[in-house]
């Protein structure tokens, strides 16, 4: 079966570091995606990662370990506009199919 | 490029008509894919294309739900009969085939409301 579970909810301060994150069991795996949904809006693409280790861009790292099935979206000095639903998705063996967990939605408080 | 377009923004029907979502994907974009958003279940798969032939299919709730792709640049999702429990927020994604990343990129969705 397939299972992606990260928290539902989590706040934080302006200015400071969190980490989102994400377990999951899936049948087969090809890669682990992270998307951005603000409030009223479509998912836009994040991060992604296939090989084990950390991805660091700008602001937002991803990290992933395979062996655990387990990921982490850490996001730094955080901003307002940082307030949004961060959806973990993973590419299943078929290669073109991927599956989302229901997202954890950040709050930023000044 | 425009992105990935979808029509209309919103839709509000009452129970038992007809519902047809529009969906233009990225030109050059191989893969198109359906999904459904609710605050219970979160954003789900119904169903996904590859060169306009569906693949899976296999999210597609019902019957009353179904999914064409006459050419590489035009989808439609239709719901017939529309109950109430299919409010929700409609996404199109396209996505350039299995290369590398292979991101999706979302259209802005459709918001569904029967009445």
């Amino acid at each position: 079966g397939q299972n992606i579970d990260q928290p539902t909810e989590m706040t934080a301060t302006e200015g400071a570091i969190v980490q989102i994150n994400c377990t999951y069991q899936t049948s087969g795996f090809n890669g682990l995606f992270w998307y951005q949904q603000h409030a009223g809006e479509a998912p836009t693409f994040l991060s992604y990662n296939v090989l084990d280790g950390l991805e660091e861009k700008g602001r937002f790292s991803s990290f992933l370990s395979r062996s655990k099935g387990y990921s982490y979206l850490l996001l730094k000095e955080l901003q307002m506009k940082d307030s949004a639903s961060y959806l973990c998705a993973v590419r299943d063996s078929s290669a073109s199919k991927i599956i989302f967990g229901s997202g954890t939605r950040l709050s930023i408080r000044p | 490029d425009a992105g990935v377009i979808q029509s209309p923004r919103h839709e509000v029907t009452e129970m038992g008509q007809e519902v047809t979502l529009r969906c233009k994907p990225i030109s050059g974009h191989d893969y198109l894919f359906w999904y459904r958003q609710t605050m219970m279940r979160g954003l789900e798969l119904l169903i996904y294309f590859n060169n306009n032939v569906p693949i899976d299919d296999s999210g597609m709730p019902e019957d009353r739900f179904s999914a064409k792709m006459p050419n590489a640049s035009f989808s439609t999702l239709k719901i017939q009969p529309s109950e109430p429990r299919d409010s929700a927020v409609y996404f199109c994604a396209s996505s350039p085939g299995p290369i590398a990343k292979n991101i999706q990129y979302f259209g802005a969705g459709t918001r569904l409301s029967v009445l």
